[in-house]
């Protein structure tokens, strides 16, 4: 595709429900990337998937967040147990070479969580 | 660890006017830096990275900025600001030797220039 999609661009949860959030990388991109923003905040980054390399889960704030990379395309990451804090803008990003490159990531427009 | 400092919050320039947005680092090693912008209710858009050699790099929308290693400073600029480069400015660093695998952001600059 042109860029980076992501689905869904809104979602309003009660807390205590589990989400997905899915992310289409650029074809051809190796790296994948998900971060938080939170309002007012800078992006946070969660996790990083590098071709079929085990991910980069060091950004994850808690074992209830977890994502999933089938190869070089899609991704979802997945909220458990929503909380209220979880609410943010969800970003997807995805760059051409690994993250020790200096490939520039290219973003998706994000997901907005809502945990009410 | 990596870290990224944007002193303002907010930049307030009148059209025409030149534009500094501030930006400051820290890393183990050398850096890779980034800049980029969000518009309203868009994603994150590349404006321009500093990798290694010319100290001033040049980047989309006529903005350019400056590496400059003994301030540890990335300052983007541009020399007549319009309307339309109002928005949200990130700027960003990664370890050129390693450490974490994503982008370590600055939490964004507002710049609003008035007509």
């Amino acid at each position: 595709g042109a860029g980076v999609s992501q689905s869904p661009s809104n979602k309003v949860t009660e807390k205590g429900k589990d989400v997905e959030l899915r992310c289409d990388p650029i074809s051809g991109h190796t790296a994948l990337y998900w971060y938080r923003q939170r309002l007012g905040q800078g992006l946070e980054f969660l996790i990083y998937f590098q071709g079929n390399s085990a991910p980069d889960k060091s950004g994850l704030p808690s074992d209830r967040f977890s994502a999933e990379r089938t190869g070089e395309s899609v991704s979802t990451l997945t909220i458990q147990r929503t909380q209220q804090e979880d609410s943010a803008v969800y970003l997807c990003a995805s760059s051409l070479g690994p993250s020790g490159s200096s490939d520039e990531q290219f973003f998706g427009p994000g997901t907005r969580l809502t945990v009410l | 660890a990596q870290s990224v400092a944007q002193p303002e919050d907010q930049v307030n320039v009148a059209e025409g006017n030149p534009l500094t947005v501030k930006c400051t680092y820290s890393v183990s090693g050398n850096p890779y830096l980034f800049w980029y912008v969000q518009y309203p209710n868009r994603g994150l858009q590349f404006l321009l990275k500093y990798i290694t050699g010319d100290n001033l790099v040049k980047g989309s929308y006529g903005f350019e900025a400056e590496f400059n290693k003994s301030q540890t400073s990335f300052h983007l600029k541009k020399p007549s600001a319009l309307v339309s480069d109002s928005a949200l400015y990130f700027c960003a660093v990664r370890d050129m030797g390693g450490g974490a695998d994503g982008l370590t952001f600055g939490k964004g600059t507002h710049l609003i220039i008035q007509p």
